[in-house]
This record gives structure tokens, sequence and C-alpha cells, in this order.
């Protein structure tokens, strides 16, 4: 049962560099979320994707860009690195036609922008 | 802007002791209450969760308490254990969930 896998899970860039975040999920789900986890902030919301062929800008998203590439995947792609990206970012999906709202959550990537 | 106040930022709970966590939200267009567990190195997980037409909900040791009135909920573990220990989140969706809010967090350290 993989879930929701995010890749990479680990990634240390210099200001200014560019990334992207893959996700992927196997639950066909229809909802896909982009969050960032910062000491003291809790989760943020960067972008969601209420399906596919969807996104929506969430609390933070300054500095990110996404794409909803098929149903299963969607990736945060960071264009121009700053350190104030520096954080752990976690990938979620959920299946809004069961109408409980669980968000089932990847392990994480930690990113470091130095 | 922070929609959902969690407290205490750190909790230090005895084994066996009970652990309280609590939140508050401003925004009444909520309509489900979720706490997310998180441990080390891993994603949130749903733990457990409550709409407003109930007081309390309680699933093994974890009950969630709820206030539509004053606008808090919180999160009750009797009996707590090592095993326990991890970060919880509160959450707040409204209509539709797509966006979900979510507290700062609280780390449950449980001593032996």
């Amino acid at each position: 049962n993989a879930g929701v896998t995010q890749t990479p899970k680990f990634q240390v860039l210099k200001t200014g560099q560019s990334m992207t975040l893959q996700c992927a999920q196997d639950m066909n789900h229809n909802s896909m979320y982009w969050y960032r986890q910062d000491p003291g902030m809790g989760l943020r919301l960067i972008y969601y994707s209420a399906s596919e062929g969807t996104t929506d800008k969430g609390e933070v998203p300054n500095g990110y860009n996404v794409s909803r590439l098929n149903k299963r995947e969607f990736s945060l792609r960071l264009e121009s690195a700053a350190p104030s990206q520096t954080s752990v970012y976690f990938c979620a999906s959920s299946d809004r036609g069961r109408n409980t709202g669980e968000l089932f959550f990847g392990e994480g990537s930690r990113l470091t922008v130095l | 802007q922070q929609q959902v106040k969690q407290s205490p930022q750190s909790l230090i709970v005895q084994k066996g002791g009970i652990s309280i966590i609590n939140c508050a939200y401003e925004n009444t267009a909520f309509d489900y209450f979720p706490w997310y567990q998180q441990f080390p190195g891993k994603g949130p997980a749903l733990l457990i969760a409550i709409r407003p037409d109930v007081s309390e909900k309680k699933e093994g040791r974890f009950t969630i308490s709820f206030n539509k009135s004053a606008k808090q909920f919180s999160l009750h573990i009797m009996d707590s254990q090592p095993g326990d220990s991890a970060t919880y989140f509160c959450a707040a969706h409204s209509g539709g969930y797509q966006k979900v809010t979510f507290g700062t967090g609280t780390k449950l350290q449980v001593i032996p």
C-alpha cells in the first residue's frame, strides 16, 4: 500500500536554484495538496488541486508553482529558491466523494536552501 | 492570519496521566474538526474527528470534546503512554473540504 509517495526525501539547494518536488497517489483521490511545515507555524497550505486540471492558491503560494499532471500526480516547483523556503514539504490527497475530508499525507520532503 | 489557535505548544505528561490539548477557531463556517497525529520523520495521520452537531466523540483512549458556542474543541488522551509521544495538530474544514486550516501543533512527550 504505497498511498502518497513524495520524491525526493531530502534536497539541498543554493539560493536561486530551481527544483521540482514530485508527488503521486495511488488511491484514486480527486483532491491533492501541498503543505509546508515550519516550527511553531504548523502546516500551511501552499497550493491545492480539487480535481484533475484545476489548481488554486492556498495560504502561502508566493515563490511556488504547481502542476496537476494527471489524477495521480501533483508537482510543486520552486523557480528561484530562497532561504525562506527551507522547510519540510508534505503532499496530501483526499477523496471528497467519501465526504469525510480525511487527508492522506506523504512522508515529507526536507528542503534546505543555503 | 491564524484561524485555528492551538495550545499548549508542548506538553509533558507522566505515563498513565491525561493529556489535554486545546484549540479555538474563529470561522463559524467550519464544519469538520479532525485531529492529526505525527511521529518524527513521518507525515501526519488522521487520529479522530468530530462534526459540530455532537459535543463529544470517543475512540479508545482518545476523546474530542466540542463546544460550539465557545468555538473551542479539545483532545483528551486518557492513560497516556510513551507510544503516544508525537506532535498533534488540530484542524478545521469548511464546505467541500477544499481548504483545511491547521493549528500550530502540540509536541507531546509521555515520560515513563
